[in-house]
């Protein structure tokens, strides 16, 4: 069954320093989506894509934030110059379509853990 | 706004016995309602949704408007179904993201 990769699974960084995240979605699927989880906190909506566009993104999505899809397969979450408190867990999702039919179901990869010291 | 409220962060229950995860919800309009459930060093993956009315690995969850819930159920807890539940609610007019609660860990013992 295919899945949503990302990588690297743990990535440690130093405050103020570029981060670029990597995911592979599953590769019949249009829509792409990140979220994050604070330790100990909830799993929190970032931005979602869809034809090459940002189709919606939370406060959190402020400008230190980007993603894109560079090529055909992978989807990028870049954090610009990385702070103490972006230090969480990122999770890449995607699904077929952004309806409310079983198939438009969000699939989540097994998540990236951004440390910043 | 919307909003998911878990009121347990734990929840330890013996083997054989019924388990209920509690879900509430709060939104305006008429939301999808979902429970993702995390495996211990596995994915978020969908146990089951509103929409579907099925019934997964045991669990049901039925969603009642009038007291904005969307509880999880399993008649017969067996040790395998110790994890992380998240519920999550996706709003029917635009669609697309998914709002979490803080997630409920379920330890089933003997």
């Amino acid at each position: 069954e295919p899945e949503v990769t990302q990588t690297p699974s743990h990535q440690v960084t130093q405050m103020g320093q570029e981060v670029i995240l990597r995911c592979v979605p599953i590769s019949n699927h249009l829509y792409f989506y990140w979220y994050r989880q604070i330790l100990g906190q909830k799993v929190e909506f970032l931005v979602s894509f869809y034809n090459n566009e940002i189709s919606e993104k939370s406060e959190i999505f402020d400008d230190q934030f980007s993603v894109e899809r560079p090529d055909g397969s992978n989807f990028t979450l870049k954090i610009r110059s990385t702070k103490l408190e972006d230090s969480a867990m990122y999770f890449c999702a995607s699904s077929v379509g952004a309806g409310l039919s079983l198939a438009d179901t969000q699939y989540f990869g097994p998540g990236t853990r951004l440390t910043v010291l | 706004a919307q909003r998911v409220t878990q009121p347990e962060k734990l929840l330890s229950v013996f083997k054989g016995a019924p388990v209920e995860l509690k879900c509430n919800y709060s939104y305006s309009g008429s939301p999808e309602l979902f429970w993702y459930v995390q495996y211990s060093r596995q994915r978020l993956q969908l146990l089951l949704r509103h929409i579907s009315r099925e019934s997964i690995k045991g669990f049901t969850a039925d969603l009642n408007k009038g007291e904005t819930s969307f509880h999880l159920k399993k008649p017969f807890a067996q040790e395998e179904d110790s994890a992380m539940y998240y519920c999550a609610l996706q709003n029917t007019g635009t669609a697309s993201k998914l709002t979490f609660g803080t997630g409920t860990r379920l330890q089933v013992t003997l």
